[in-house]
């Protein structure tokens, strides 16, 4: 079975706290991408990664960086963490190329910044 | 730019009502369009995904044509059940835009006994 796994479901960060978020796909996937889902909003892309070492800012990249050392593993980082970076975050994973290659996700971590 | 449109909920129906969700798209290439589903608490999942003008995806009991002429991709479903009560999100992949994908806003759908 294919897999996406983000390393928590729940966090509870403070305030300036530098937070990070894991995330790790076994499909050998060039292509990553983090993103927050916000009620009324969707899925707004904050950053993707098409290879190693490699990232785009997405439409909300303020706030966040992203790093990718190894292909299975696509890091998020909150430099320092604010009240309204209280989200959901989702990471996927997909093969690029033409045609339907979908994209597969993680379960989310629910982020709390307190 | 690529966007994804889909008509805003929450729909509430009954169960085996008709379901339809209407989505729409702007692409500057030829997109691969997708439905996923999330249901509480969990991350997106594939529902169904077509790849080329007149591809009929279908999953589930669910379906959706992708419409060149009208850039349009609306889910459908014959008659829902209350397991089908979750968030629907509209999708494209655009090769012309690196694999990007775009997102609608989700259509929140609770089905009543």
């Amino acid at each position: 079975d294919v897999k996406v796994t983000q390393s928590s479901r729940y966090l509870v960060k403070r305030t300036g706290e530098k937070v990070f978020l894991e995330c790790v796909q076994d499909m050998d996937h060039e292509n990553m991408f983090w993103y927050r889902q916000d009620p009324g909003l969707g899925l707004r892309l904050i950053y993707f990664s098409y290879d190693v070492k490699m990232k785009e800012k997405g439409d909300i990249p303020e706030g966040y960086s992203v790093s990718r050392e190894k292909k299975e593993r696509f890091s998020l980082i909150l430099e320092s963490a604010s009240t309204n970076q209280t989200s959901m975050y989702l990471c996927a994973s997909s093969s690029p190329g033409q045609g339907a290659a979908e994209a597969f996700f993680g379960q989310g971590t629910r982020l709390t910044v307190v | 730019g690529d966007s994804v449109t889909q008509m805003e909920g929450p729909v509430t129906l009954s169960e085996e009502a008709f379901l339809t969700i209407n989505c729409t798209y702007t692409a500057t290439g030829y997109p691969s369009l997708f439905w996923y589903v999330q249901y509480p608490g969990e991350g997106l999942q594939l529902l169904l995904k077509a790849t080329k003008a007149d591809d009929k995806g279908s999953n589930k009991g669910f379906e959706a044509t992708y419409r060149k002429e009208t850039t349009s991709f609306h889910l459908e479903k014959g008659s829902v059940q209350v397991s089908d009560s979750a968030v629907y999100f509209c999708a494209l992949s655009d090769w012309d835009t690196g694999n990007q994908f775009y997102f609608g806003t989700g259509t929140s759908l609770t089905v009543i006994p």
